[in-house]
């Protein structure tokens, strides 16, 4: 019975590059969150997804940053251009409807 | 003021002690209040979830919640080396499929010494 999955664990981009972080939320669950850890900061709501839809992106920064739940495969972030402030930890919470989170080990960005 | 405060520590007491953690919040629309806790480069792991006011008890671990001070606490009795993590307090004004807006705290580090 697989958790949440996320990869890579550990990702380095350039300055100007993209980072792709991918999700597989626990089987059957159909709710998809994305919270952000930045350095010395408690966890921030990005994004929360259901299948092919965007339910909240409340904590969504305005540019550059996006987020998709298809019908098939995982949850995406995408984030373009990245910038030295961009690097945090990024994890993916599931749950089914009405239930706790379940959270992944986090994918560790690191921009240069 | 931030909606939610939580004292960073870090925070070391032997094995066996009792271990108080606190936050305390400004919205008083919160209604569910979580405790999770995070060990180094691992995602946070829910521990207690407790709704409205009152005590939940799971073992070693004892939630309080306070609405009227707007203050919740996680006690762990018989503290063990392997205790030694990151509590996060957090808390929603709503639950079920848009629940997963938490606010959470930053993080109380703790370490259990033996």
């Amino acid at each position: 019975n697989a958790g949440v999955m996320q990869n890579p664990r550990h990702l380095v981009r350039r300055r100007g590059q993209e980072a792709r972080l991918r999700c597989s939320p626990v089987k059957g669950h159909s709710h998809v969150y994305w919270y952000r850890q930045l350095p010395e900061e408690g966890l921030k709501f990005m994004v929360y997804l259901q299948k092919e839809n965007i339910i909240d992106e409340s904590g969504m920064p305005k540019e550059r940053f996006s987020a998709e739940f298809p019908k098939e495969g995982p949850s995406i972030l995408r984030i373009q251009q990245v910038v030295r402030g961009d690097s945090a930890a990024y994890f993916c919470a599931s749950s089914g409807q009405n239930e706790k989170l379940f959270f992944g080990s986090g994918t560790q960005l690191s921009v240069l | 003021q931030k909606e939610v405060e939580q004292d960073p520590g870090p925070l070391s007491v032997p094995e066996g002690a009792i271990v108080s953690l606190n936050c305390t919040y400004s919205n008083s629309a919160f209604q569910y209040f979580m405790w999770y806790r995070q060990y180094s480069r691992k995602g946070p792991e829910l521990l207690m979830y407790t709704y409205s006011s009152g005590n939940k008890e799971d073992g070693r671990f004892t939630a309080q919640v306070d609405k009227s001070s707007k203050y919740i606490s996680l006690f762990i009795r018989d503290s063990q080396p392997s205790d030694s993590a990151t509590y996060l307090c957090a808390m929603s004004a709503n639950y079920g499929g848009s629940q997963g807006n938490l606010i959470f705290g930053k993080g109380t580090k703790l370490s259990v010494k033996p």
